[in-house]
C-alpha cells in the first residue's frame, strides 16, 4: 500500500497570498497525483487530475507539480472563497489512498 | 448533468451491517468508469473503500475485504455499499464517486452521514 504523506496540517493564509501544500508518497507514483478541495458542508471537488492536469472550470490560480515521490499543490493569489480542505490522492495502484487533508483558513 | 445521491439510515447499531444506495442519474454505470465508495472520518481522514466497475467487477480495499461488499441493479442504475459487523469504528460520512480506470474522483455525491451507536 502506497503511503501518502501531506503537510502541512493546517495553514492560516492572508487574501493575496501564495499557498503551498505538499504530499509525499511511500512509493513511486509517476505523476498519478490528484488534489481536491473540499468546503465546508459540501462533497470534495476535483481540481487536478493526473499528470498535474487543471480540470474543465478550475481557475489558473490552482497548479501542481511534481513526480515519483514528491508533490506540491499552489494556489497563487489565495481568495477568501478558497477556504476548505485540501487533499492529495494517489491513483497509481490500488489500495486508492489520501493525504491526511490540509485545512486552509483566510485571515 | 450527472449526479449521485447517496441514501440510507444514519445510525447503525454495533455488530449490525450498514447498507447504502448511491443512484446515478445523467450516466449509465455500465457504460464505463468505476463507482467507488469513499468515507471520511471524524477528523477528516479520507479511506477509499473499493468500487464496483462498469462490467461488474469489484476492487476492495484490503483493511475492509472480509466485511465489505459492493454491488448493483443495473436496471435501476444504482450500486450498493454493505458493510458488516461495523462498530463506532466504522462512523463516518459516506460518500459514492465515480472514478476514471484506477484514477482520479470526479463526480461524488453530497454524502450521508452514518453514526454507529447502540
Amino acid at each position: 500500500e502506497t503511503t501518502v504523506t501531506q503537510s502541512p496540517a493546517s495553514l492560516s493564509m492572508a487574501v493575496g497570498e501564495k499557498v503551498s501544500i505538499s504530499c509525499k508518497t511511500s512509493t513511486d507514483i509517476d505523476d498519478d497525483m490528484n488534489w481536491y478541495q473540499q468546503k465546508s458542508g459540501e462533497a470534495p471537488k476535483l481540481l487536478i487530475s493526473e499528470g498535474n492536469t487543471l480540470r474543465p472550470g478550475v481557475p489558473s490560480r490552482f497548479s501542481s507539480s511534481g513526480y515519483g515521490t514528491d508533490f506540491v499543490f499552489t494556489i497563487n493569489n489565495v481568495l477568501l472563497g478558497d477556504e476548505g480542505i485540501y487533499y492529495c490522492q494517489q491513483s497509481d495502484n490500488v489500495p486508492l489512498t489520501f493525504g491526511a487533508g490540509t485545512k486552509l483558513e483566510l485571515k | 448533468e450527472i449526479q449521485l445521491q447517496e441514501s440510507g439510515p444514519g445510525l447503525v447499531k454495533p455488530s449490525q451491517s450498514l447498507s447504502l444506495t448511491c443512484s446515478v442519474t445523467g450516466y449509465t454505470i455500465t457504460s464505463g468508469y468505476d463507482w467507488s465508495w469513499i468515507r471520511k472520518f471524524p477528523g477528516n481522514k479520507m479511506e477509499w473503500m473499493g468500487y464496483i466497475s462498469n462490467s461488474g467487477s469489484t476492487n476492495y480495499n484490503p483493511s475492509l475485504k472480509i466485511r465489505i461488499s459492493i454491488t448493483r441493479d443495473t436496471s435501476k442504475n444504482q450500486f450498493f455499499l454493505q458493510l458488516n459487523s461495523v462498530t463506532t469504528e466504522d462512523t463516518a460520512t459516506y460518500y459514492c464517486a465515480r472514478c476514471a480506470a484506477l484514477g482520479a474522483f470526479d463526480y461524488w455525491g453530497q454524502g450521508v452521514m452514518v453514526t454507529v451507536s447502540s
